[in-house]
């Protein structure tokens, strides 16, 4: 399965909203993550099971969607969101795992 | 709660094995439904995916690495280990660690810091 994530990136201004967008080759239920990663940091999950916050994250951040396409999206966006984002699946048949690209968020 | 962290040698020359290992603290590396991976990023790239284990030591790897990857769990000591064979400068990257969710979901909730490693003669 691939994971095609647009845009590669996105520039916003703070208080904005960021909508990002990720594609999935085949139908992937709603099996579907969402990481933050800031320079020098390792990832942080946002979302899993394509709508569900992990523990600790803002509610500005939502996703949605099901089978081959998802988004994410910061209602309003803060200082500290700019970075990058990226979406995952993980395939229990056959076994294997995949990250989308990326999508930067920066200040315009 | 629970943490990871990585180690092992920052450079390794061309030709060699990669070894590192991950340490988990704050919880049993065999309790729960997770999954233990590796994880990798080179500069200024997006993220690959390595490897996992289970607990009970069942395997996968990312097929375009799978012949030269060997990923091994440590139980009594709580830790799971990589090792990466014949590298070259393209496997230079920061590697995670990270834990798994069980089942379907398999999004990872605890990663950690990374540690980068150079392949360089």
């Amino acid at each position: 399965i691939v994971l095609t994530q647009s845009p590669a990136t996105l520039s916003l201004s703070p208080g904005e909203r960021a909508t990002l967008s990720c594609r999935a080759s085949q139908r992937v239920r709603s099996y579907l993550a969402w990481y933050q990663q800031k320079p020098g940091q390792a990832p942080r999950l946002l979302i899993y099971d394509a709508s569900n916050r992990a523990t600790g994250i803002p509610a500005r951040f939502s996703g949605s969607g099901s089978g081959t396409d998802f988004t994410l999206t910061i209602s309003s966006l803060e200082p500290e969101d700019f970075a990058v984002y990226y979406c995952q699946h993980r395939t229990n048949w056959p076994p294997g795992l995949t990250f989308g690209g990326g999508t930067k968020v920066e200040i315009k | 709660q629970v943490q990871l962290q990585e180690s092992g040698p920052g450079l390794v020359k061309p030709s060699q094995t990669l070894s590192l290992t991950c340490t988990v603290s704050g919880g049993s590396i065999t309790s729960g439904d997770y999954y233990w991976s590796w994880i990798r990023q080179p500069p200024g790239k997006g993220l690959e995916w390595i490897g996992y284990i289970y607990y009970s030591g069942s395997t996968y790897s990312n097929p375009s690495l799978k012949s030269r990857v060997t990923i091994s769990v440590d139980t009594s000591k709580n830790l799971f280990s990589l090792k990466l064979t014949s590298v070259t400068a393209a496997d230079t990257a920061v590697h995670y660690c990270a834990r798994g969710l069980g089942g379907p979901i398999g999004a990872f909730d605890i990663w950690g810091q990374g540690t980068m490693v150079t392949v360089s003669s």
